[in-house]
């Protein structure tokens, strides 16, 4: 079955502190790249950080980096001096290198608090 | 400027009726892509296209139907027999060529069936 499961579905952390997001797939295909999306208030999505799977070195985007765990089929999201911008719903997935399909988690609602 | 448009923001539609959600992208992208989100499920694949006049049934393509004439445009009809449309619709594009194109997404659509 391919899924994607983001177990906490509401997180909060004080601003300037670090939070780690939790995230597992499960795919048959051999040939994917994961993500992680962010949803603002605003409701548009907009793409934090992704990695291709057969990269063994973690992806890093300024404050945002993950933990990619293939054998474990993880990749968490960590994010350092939360701000108050980065308030907004995260979601973790996995897309398809053949077809370009998306396959997405439920979503983590991320609240950082002053 | 370059982007995804959507419209309209909000659709309002008795039970019954067709209705089609237009999405619009200046962004040269070949592939474009349908996403239904419902509270709690994360997004959804309704359709996908990678070339003009070819699309692909995603995963949840029952009820909803799409065309694409021009590569700017891919618009979604949801039809009478979608049993539960009140949702929230995004559509994305990409580049194709590439295994690991990232998807832009328009602003979306909130339909509500009266």
């Amino acid at each position: 079955a391919q899924t994607v499961t983001q177990s906490q579905p509401e997180m909060s952390v004080q601003e300037a502190e670090t939070v780690t997001l939790s995230c597992t797939y499960d795919t048959s295909e051999s040939n994917y790249y994961l993500f992680w999306y962010k949803q603002p208030p605003s409701r548009q999505m907009i793409l934090v950080i992704r990695q291709e799977a057969y990269k063994q070195q973690n992806a890093t985007e300024n404050r945002f980096s993950v933990n990619f765990q293939k054998a474990a089929k993880s990749f968490s999201l960590k994010i350092s001096d939360s701000q108050l911008g980065d308030t907004a719903m995260y979601f973790c997935g996995y897309g398809s290198g053949n077809t370009g399909k998306l396959i997405f988690g439920q979503g983590t609602t991320l609240q950082v608090k002053p | 400027d370059g982007g995804i448009t959507q419209s309209p923001k909000y659709l309002f539609r008795k039970e019954g009726q067709n209705v089609t959600l237009s999405c619009e992208q200046n962004l040269n992208h070949d592939a474009m892509y349908w996403y239904r989100q419902d509270p709690g499920q994360g997004l959804r694949l309704i359709y996908y296209s990678q070339i003009v006049n070819d699309f692909q049934k995603g995963d949840i393509a029952e009820g909803y139907s799409v065309s694409r004439e021009k590569k700017e445009s891919f618009p979604l009809t949801v039809t009478s027999a979608q049993k539960n449309p009140t949702a929230f619709y995004l559509c994305a594009s990409s580049m194709v060529g590439s295994s690991y194109n990232e998807q832009f997404f328009g602003p979306g659509t909130r339909l509500t069936v009266l």
